[in-house]
């Protein structure tokens, strides 16, 4: 069957160090992948897009790598801040490679970076 | 340049009572998507939606669902007969028409929150 897993449910780490988040998935093939960030009572915001053929991303202290071997995708946060604490959500394009962002969402990380 | 709108924001009602749901994408974008987030559990894609026409609606329950996007005013997400396991967040995306890259990201409203009792 198929399967979007994110790592762990909460994540909690000091201010300052990076934050590592995993998302697995099986019997899919995306032809991107997508990292989204949520807030309490809020809608998803987008963050990063990779595509099949694309090792990683980077966007100021975010960096996103995608292994379609493993069908593994590691988001990082690096010097991570308080503001950082959302909620963070793995979508994989699961429309078939058709023309629209048909999206599948993981369950998604709770981050809480610590002062 | 605004982005996506929602309304109501919150929404109550009864069982068997309807529920409409209102979403107006981003300027200039002609596709719309929404989701339903249960408590607990992460966003579902319900249907994806172009001007007057319905795409996929793969995600959609059988029955009770519908969906629009006409050609003038927002696109509607109705629930007919809501019952209690409707209660949910009910997000709504658009994007733009153009550009592979443009049309895979996703820009998400606040969300309506549906609450059935």
């Amino acid at each position: 069957s198929q399967k979007i897993e994110q790592n762990s449910e909460a994540l909690n780490i000091q201010e300052g160090k990076t934050a590592t988040l995993t998302c697995n998935y099986t019997n899919y093939s995306p032809a991107y992948l997508q990292w989204y960030r949520q807030d309490p009572g809020r809608g998803p915001v987008f963050l990063l897009l990779i595509r099949e053929n694309e090792k990683e991303k980077r966007k100021e202290r975010l960096k996103v790598t995608f292994d379609t071997t493993l069908k593994q995708s590691l988001f990082h946060i690096t010097a991570s801040q308080p503001a950082d604490s959302a909620t963070y959500l793995c979508a994989l394009e699961t429309a078939g490679g058709t023309s629209y962002g048909k999206l599948t969402f993981g369950q998604g990380t709770i981050l809480t970076v610590h002062p | 340049n605004a982005g996506v709108m929602q309304n109501p924001r919150h929404l109550v009602r009864r069982r068997g009572q309807e529920a409409r749901l209102r979403c107006s994408p981003m300027k200039g974008h002609s596709h719309v998507y929404w989701y339903r987030q249960l408590p607990e559990e992460g966003l579902k894609f319900m249907v994806y939606l172009q001007k007057e026409n319905i795409i996929d609606e793969s995600g959609m329950p059988k029955e009770r669902f519908s969906a629009e996007f006409p050609k003038e005013g927002p696109s509607i997400l109705r629930i007919q007969q809501v019952v209690r396991g409707d209660s949910a967040a009910y997000f709504c995306a658009s994007s733009p028409a153009d550009g592979d890259t443009d049309k895979a990201t996703q820009y998400f409203g606040p969300g309506t929150r549906l609450l059935v009792l």
